[in-house]
């Protein structure tokens, strides 16, 4: 069984399009993520969200929602995509919000490829 | 803020070859400190952690120590293996969220 699964695996899309990100966690953890990973493997944190609320909230820009309609689940939907968000989306979850000096460890999917042509 | 820096790759090594993949990081505190693996067109497996300052993480034959002395938590396996072949993340927790640094890759070759 997949503990973070994503999909779609691959999304290949024209610019100026919407499209969503699926991601469903079965580890019973209370904290989702989701990361982008550029063409250079840079990883940077977008948003997170314990228990249905958004708790971290980079500066992305707001064609970018997420949405939590259950803790085991957090979708990313991007409006009027551009080709600078070709990238790796990557989810993850952890059993709690860490503090600096919690370990709690961030179990990640294996990501979704975008290509925005 | 807080960073992460990681040696520049990629490295390659001969299978048997002794690792080292440096990492020293920049935040206020003392966070957590973590290396993944990413394995090719696979997302990231967590390799190791370590909590505190001098603990060691130990996974597969690799390991590292967290140095507070030298911000440094770096990575070092005794003799590589070609399945060793991927891409290593450091990164620390702060405040929830993890700072990766930029990836190195390992190519080992047999």
């Amino acid at each position: 069984d997949t503990a973070v699964s994503q999909t779609p695996k691959y999304l290949v899309t024209q610019m100026g399009n919407d499209k969503s990100i699926k991601c469903e966690q079965n580890l019973g953890h209370d904290t989702m993520y989701w990361y982008k990973q550029d063409s250079k493997k840079f990883l940077k944190i977008m948003f997170s969200y314990n228990n249905k609320e958004l708790i971290i909230n980079e500066t992305v820009p707001n064609r970018f929602s997420p949405k939590s309609p259950d803790k085991a689940h957090l979708n990313l939907h991007i409006n009027s995509l551009e080709l600078g968000d070709s990238a790796v989306y990557f989810c993850a979850s952890s059993q709690v919000f860490s503090g600096p000096r919690m370990g709690y460890i961030q179990y990640f999917g294996a990501g979704t490829r975008l290509s925005v042509l | 803020g807080d960073s992460v820096t990681q040696m520049e790759g990629p490295v390659t090594l001969s299978e048997e070859a002794f690792l080292t993949i440096n990492c020293t990081y920049t935040a206020t505190g003392y966070p957590s400190l973590f290396w993944y693996v990413q394995y090719p067109g696979e997302g990231l497996q967590l390799l190791l952690k370590a909590t505190k300052a001098d603990d060691k993480g130990s996974n597969k034959g690799f390991e590292a120590t967290y140095r507070k002395e030298t911000t440094s938590f770096h990575l070092e396996k005794g003799s590589v293996q070609v399945s060793d072949s991927a891409v290593y993340f450091c990164a620390l927790n702060q405040g929830g969220k993890l700072i990766f640094g930029q990836g190195t890759e390992l190519s080992v070759k047999p």
